[in-house]
């Protein structure tokens, strides 16, 4: 069973037109990150939740927010995505506290900016 | 601030065959985590394999070993008997074990593709 659920997988926008993307999970995790993965490059790491405290990446633009209304969700908000902004976007989760140091991801969410 | 580098962007191997692929990595830390995940076309990032660097001994699952070297901070992964599933996108990834929500730095990736 999937335990880290990205919605939607596929989103369409036009250029200025907000987009939320949707990241779930049923590990308990208490981190949760963002990554944005253009193509063929490596994910970079937008930001991070460690429970309700939020960590901005130093270089992440304004445009990019996020929510974490419970342990369970974290949203990803694009207030006015930009033709540069289409990727695929990354959720993962992972344990803080437990000596494993692996990361959970989601399928990702690919968007589209026409 | 810690890098990790993967110097093949691509590498084929013919199937049931072996190939290793490269990674190195920068760190002042001493105590640490490395990963390869691999990642399907269109489908999730998953973990191959994960390295302690406090553990001498290289961490093996199944076909999947790697060759950890601290002192040269290498961290190979070795596929053996090379399945068609195994083409994907591989990154080597570091972690810090310092702090409890560090996040992973990744490498760039290393195509495989698997020729039957």
């Amino acid at each position: 069973d999937a335990m880290v659920i990205q919605n939607p997988r596929y989103q369409v926008t036009q250029f200025g037109k907000p987009v939320t993307l949707s990241c779930s999970q049923t590990l308990n995790h208490n981190v949760m990150y963002w990554y944005q993965q253009k193509s063929s490059q490596a994910p970079k790491l937008l930001f991070h939740y460690y429970d309700k405290d939020f960590n901005n990446e130093a270089d992440t633009p304004d445009n990019f927010q996020s929510r974490r209304p419970n342990t369970s969700f974290c949203f990803l908000d694009i207030r006015s995505p930009g033709l540069g902004d289409a990727a695929m976007y990354l959720c993962a989760t992972f344990l803080a506290g437990v000596g494993t140091g692996e990361l959970f991801f989601g399928e990702g969410s690919r968007l589209t900016v026409l | 601030a810690q890098t990790v580098t993967q110097s093949q962007p691509e590498m084929s191997v013919q199937e049931a065959e072996t190939v290793t692929l490269s990674c190195t990595y920068d760190t002042s830390e001493s105590d640490y985590y490395l990963f390869w995940y691999k990642q399907p076309p269109s489908r999730q990032m998953i973990l191959v394999i994960r390295q302690e660097a406090y553990k001498q001994q290289n961490a093996t699952e199944n076909r999947f070993s790697v060759n950890f070297q601290k002192a040269a901070k290498s961290f190979s992964l070795k596929i053996s008997d090379s399945q068609l599933g195994d083409a994907a996108m591989y990154f080597c990834a570091y972690r810090s074990s310092n702090s409890g929500n560090t996040p992973l730095v990744f490498g760039k990736g290393t195509r495989l593709s698997v020729i039957a």
